[in-house]
C-alpha cells in the first residue's frame, strides 16, 4: 500500500512566521504534488515536481516555494505566512495518473 | 477558467437509492478521468476512473459513466449506503501528462 505522510495534521502560526510543511511517500514515486483545498473552490494545485530538484508551478503558486532535495520528500514553504493561506494543504504522490493522498494538513494562520 | 466543474456543491439521498454525481469539463483534450472520495479530516482516495475509449467502468456499487460528445460523465452509487457521505471529486487529466485538473466536489449526504 502506498503510504504518503504529512508532516502536521493541525498547525497553527502567526502571520509573517516561516512556514514548513514536510511530505514523505514511500512508494518510489516520480512525481510528487502540493494542493490546497477550500469550500467550493475544490483541489487547486500549488506545485509540482517531477524529479529530484526539478519543480513547476502549479495553478496558485504565488505565496509558496517547494523543495524536493530527496525523492521521497517534498517540502512546502511559506515564505511570510498570510491569513489567506489559512487552508488544508494536500500533498499527493504519483507514478502514472492516479494519485494518493497524505491526509493533509489544517493550517491556520492568525 | 475552470476547465472541470462539478455543478452541485451538495446533494442527499435516502440510503439504498441511486447517488448520482455530475461533471462537466471544457477541455477536448482531456483522455483520462477520475473520481476521488474525501472524508472530514483526511485526504482523498481513489474510487473509479475511465480512459476516454470506455464509456462506462464498473466496480461494484460504484459506476463512471463518458459522455465524450456532452463532455459530462457521471458517477452512480447504487444502492446508497451511510457510509458514502463524504465529499466527491472528479478530476480530468491528459494521456503523458502527470497533473490532475479537478472539480470543486460535491458533498454526498445519504439519509437513514
Amino acid at each position: 500500500d502506498v503510504k504518503v505522510t504529512q508532516s502536521s495534521r493541525y498547525l497553527v502560526k502567526r502571520t509573517g512566521e516561516k512556514v514548513f510543511l514536510e511530505c514523505v511517500q514511500d512508494m518510489d514515486h516520480e512525481n510528487m504534488f502540493w494542493y490546497r483545498q477550500d469550500p467550493g473552490l475544490g483541489l487547486r494545485l500549488i506545485y509540482f515536481s517531477y524529479d529530484v530538484k526539478m519543480k513547476e508551478k502549479g495553478d496558485i503558486p504565488e505565496g509558496y516555494s517547494v523543495s524536493r532535495e530527496k525523492k521521497e520528500r517534498f517540502s512546502l514553504i511559506l515564505e511570510s505566512a498570510s491569513t489567506n493561506q489559512t487552508s488544508m494543504y494536500l500533498c499527493a504522490s504519483s507514478l502514472w495518473i492516479e494519485q494518493f493522498f497524505g491526509p493533509g494538513t489544517r493550517l491556520t494562520v492568525l | 477558467d475552470q476547465q472541470v466543474k462539478q455543478n452541485s456543491p451538495s446533494l442527499s439521498v435516502q440510503e439504498g437509492r441511486i447517488s448520482i454525481l455530475n461533471c462537466d469539463y471544457t477541455n477536448s483534450m482531456f483522455d483520462y478521468f477520475l473520481w476521488y472520495k474525501k472524508y472530514p479530516a483526511e485526504g482523498p482516495t481513489f474510487l473509479i476512473s475511465i480512459s476516454s475509449i470506455k464509456d462506462k467502468n464498473e466496480d461494484g456499487r460504484f459506476t463512471v459513466f463518458l459522455n465524450k460528445s456532452a463532455k459530462h460523465l457521471s458517477l452512480h452509487i447504487v444502492p446508497s449506503q451511510p457510509g458514502d457521505s463524504a465529499v466527491y471529486f472528479c478530476a480530468a487529466s491528459f494521456q503523458g501528462a502527470q497533473k490532475l485538473v479537478f472539480g470543486q466536489g460535491t458533498r454526498l449526504t445519504i439519509n437513514p
